[in-house]
């Protein structure tokens, strides 16, 4: 059974802060890794995407891959308030379906 | 870019009626998918299509749901009868056809409750 493990929070950061959100999968042969954001009600959005070792910076988001560790991590710099909702980790083998962890809620306090 | 097109937004039915969402996945998409969603979990794929086929599904309960994409282009997902547990959120999702990386692309959803 894969699975993809995160932390259901609430994490709670203030304004301006810097929200480092994480998630650790089991399968090994994991080729593909996503962070999606999900607003309460709402469906979920695809926010970043990375498949390779290291750091992929888009805007005030920086997701970050460790493949020996089996660890993704998205951080978000300048938080605000509007980034108030659950994040989503997924992962992907190479034919295998997407699976998803249970999501972090995060609170941006103003 | 118009994206993916999902019909009723809410449904309210009594168990054991019938009930059927649409699909209509981003234009040029060739994979689309149905997940479900419970409050407070990520989404579940029920199944897979590329084009016309389901090439997966296995997690489809197969007594009670069908599917069914018959041009390739958009989806009907069906549960016949529903039960009180089918009150979740059926998501589409869909992606392109040759999309190595497989992102997906997810619609407003349909959310269901079974009284």
């Amino acid at each position: 059974q894969k699975e993809v493990e995160q932390n259901s929070g609430p994490l709670s950061v203030p304004e301006g802060a810097i929200a480092s959100l994480n998630c650790t999968y089991s399968d090994r042969g994991s080729q593909s890794f996503f962070w999606y954001r999900q607003y309460s009600g709402k469906s979920p959005e695809l926010i970043m995407s990375i498949y390779s070792n290291g750091d992929k910076e888009d805007g005030r988001f920086t997701a970050q891959l460790n493949k020996a560790s089996q660890y993704v991590s998205l951080l978000i710099r300048d938080s605000q308030p509007s980034d108030s909702a659950t994040y989503l980790c997924a992962v992907k083998g190479g034919n295998t379906p997407l699976v998803f962890g249970k999501g972090t809620r995060l609170s941006v306090i103003a | 870019e118009a994206g993916v097109v999902q019909s009723p937004r809410y449904k309210i039915i009594e168990k054991k009626q019938p009930v059927a969402f649409w699909c209509n996945p981003i234009s040029g998409h060739n994979t689309l998918y149905w997940y479900l969603q419970n409050l407070g979990q990520g989404p579940e794929l029920l199944i897979r299509y590329e084009n016309e086929e389901a090439v997966d599904d296995s997690q489809l309960p197969k007594d009670r749901f069908s599917a069914e994409r018959l041009k390739g282009v958009d989806s009907t997902l069906k549960i016949q009868p529903a039960e009180l547990g089918d009150s979740a959120v059926y998501l589409c999702a869909s992606s392109p056809e040759l999309a190595q990386f497989n992102e997906q692309f997810f619609g407003p959803g349909t959310r269901l409750t079974v009284l």
